[in-house]
């Protein structure tokens, strides 16, 4: 069965400052990973995926991850953060067989203080 | 530029009553896929659906809970006789095509509310 955990419940950073969401997961073969953020009361967007290629993986607003497979981890970052980066941030995992069904963690609240 | 939508935002049932939950995906896209989310935790996956199909619904309790996608019309999650268990956000979401690789784009949620 695959499964992610996001070790950290809460984020606290200073604008400006960089940001890391940590994300490791388990999965049989290859995954599919993504990051997905959550504002109150709304679903969750989009940020980035990883699926093959480059280790290195570019999303929106900024944010970036890192797939590093010896360390089952895939982590969240983004240089220089802004307050309204504050959310709830989810890490994904599927496995290539039923890639459709996303196992996600458990969420991290991030707070960026101006 | 729709996205997914869901309705109602809100329900509110009493015990032993029935809930609704629609879904109609964003234009184009015609796989669909419910998920779970109970306070404090992450999304569980409930089913996947494709037009009239229902793919995979490993996910979904065998009893009182149901899903179907018809041809017209939005997804639609029934649940059947609601408990205070019940309450949670359910969330749809869709994509262009089944698979991993594409991202699946959620909707805003129903929060239910069980009386």
């Amino acid at each position: 069965a695959q499964s992610v955990a996001q070790p950290e419940d809460q984020v606290n950073v200073a604008e400006g400052n960089p940001l890391t969401v940590k994300c490791t997961y388990s999965v049989s073969g290859n995954p599919y990973l993504f990051w997905y953020v959550q504002y109150p009361n709304r679903g969750l967007q989009f940020l980035l995926k990883y699926i093959t290629g480059d280790n290195l993986v570019k999303g929106s607003y900024g944010f970036e991850a890192e797939f590093n497979k010896s360390q089952t981890s895939f982590h969240l970052k983004k240089p220089s953060a802004l307050v309204s980066d504050s959310a709830l941030y989810f890490c994904a995992v599927s496995d290539r067989v039923d890639d459709y069904k996303l196992s996600f963690g458990a969420g991290t609240t991030v707070t960026v203080r101006a | 530029n729709a996205g997914v939508m869901q309705n109602p935002r809100h329900l509110v049932r009493r015990r032993g009553q029935e809930a609704r939950l629609r879904c109609s995906p964003m234009k184009g896209h015609s796989h669909v896929y419910w998920y779970r989310q109970l306070p404090e935790e992450g999304l569980k996956f409930m089913v996947y659906l494709q037009k009239e199909n229902i793919i995979d619904e490993s996910g979904m309790p065998k009893e009182r809970f149901s899903a179907e996608f018809p041809k017209e019309g939005p997804s639609i999650l029934r649940i059947q006789q609601v408990v205070r268990g019940d309450s949670a956000a359910y969330f749809c979401a869709s994509s262009l095509v089944g698979g991993g690789n594409q991202p699946q784009h959620f909707g805003d949620g129903t929060r239910l509310s069980i009386l």
